[in-house]
């Protein structure tokens, strides 16, 4: 079975460009959530799909961020534009619909901004 | 905020059980106890997770006091390919079930 996988795995743009970052669940798996961890701080969350529905949006830092998931299937995450606190590795996982689930975390894509 | 409180860094000869720590006084009724470990960059892989029975499964043990207010990962064999951070997690089952990830504990497996 396939595991959460993201890309790019590694993005370096300039400050004001715009990068998109892609997710795709595991198969079958409702529950799509964003993950990032900025230099030296600990993983934050961003939000949380339930098919092609936010749950929670709570953890997205402003309005520069964007996040999809159009058809409740891959999620992309897009940043426009860019500031050079972005940098940072962006995780992504899934789970399937029990609260009680354990997480499917991708490798991260990380994102350097110059 | 994160809702644990674990040590910043640990070390553990090889073939030793690593013992780790985590404190989480305030948990509530409906929160479950996760734990996942990072190695390297990696993205964070998931371990174990209990309410409030001990749990074991074939990485490691979860030992979960009786008031809930701690509990304690176990592995039972450590060997270098256990070197990671490892993230004790209070988890709610109710709202988006998201997870609030702390600072975690270093576990540096010695040859």
């Amino acid at each position: 079975e396939a595991g959460v996988t993201q890309f790019p795995s590694h993005s370096v743009i300039e400050k004001g460009q715009t990068v998109t970052l892609r997710c795709d669940p595991i198969s079958g798996h409702d529950n799509l959530y964003w993950y990032r961890r900025v230099m030296g701080k600990e993983i934050k969350f961003l939000l949380h799909f339930v098919k092609e529905s936010k749950q929670d949006e709570s953890g997205m830092p402003n309005n520069r961020f964007l996040a999809e998931r159009t058809g409740g299937t891959y999620s992309t995450l897009k940043v426009q534009p860019a500031e050079l606190e972005d940098s940072g590795v962006y995780f992504c996982a899934s789970s399937q619909g029990s609260n009680t689930g354990e997480l499917f975390f991708g490798e991260g894509s990380r994102l350097t901004v110059l | 905020d994160a809702k644990t409180t674990q040590p910043p860094s640990m070390d553990c000869a090889e073939g030793r059980a690593a013992n780790l720590p985590c404190n989480h006084s305030t948990i509530s009724g409906n929160e479950y106890v996760y734990w996942y470990r990072q190695i390297h960059s990696q993205g964070p892989q998931y371990i174990i997770h209990g309410l409030k029975n001990n749990e074991t499964n074939e990485m490691a043990s979860l030992i979960i006091t009786e008031d809930r207010k701690s509990s304690t990962l176990i592995l039972p064999h450590a060997t270098l390919r256990d070197t990671a951070v490892y993230y004790c997690i209070v988890r709610s089952t109710l709202g988006t079930y998201k997870y609030i990830f702390g600072t975690g504990t270093r576990l540096k497996v010695l040859a």
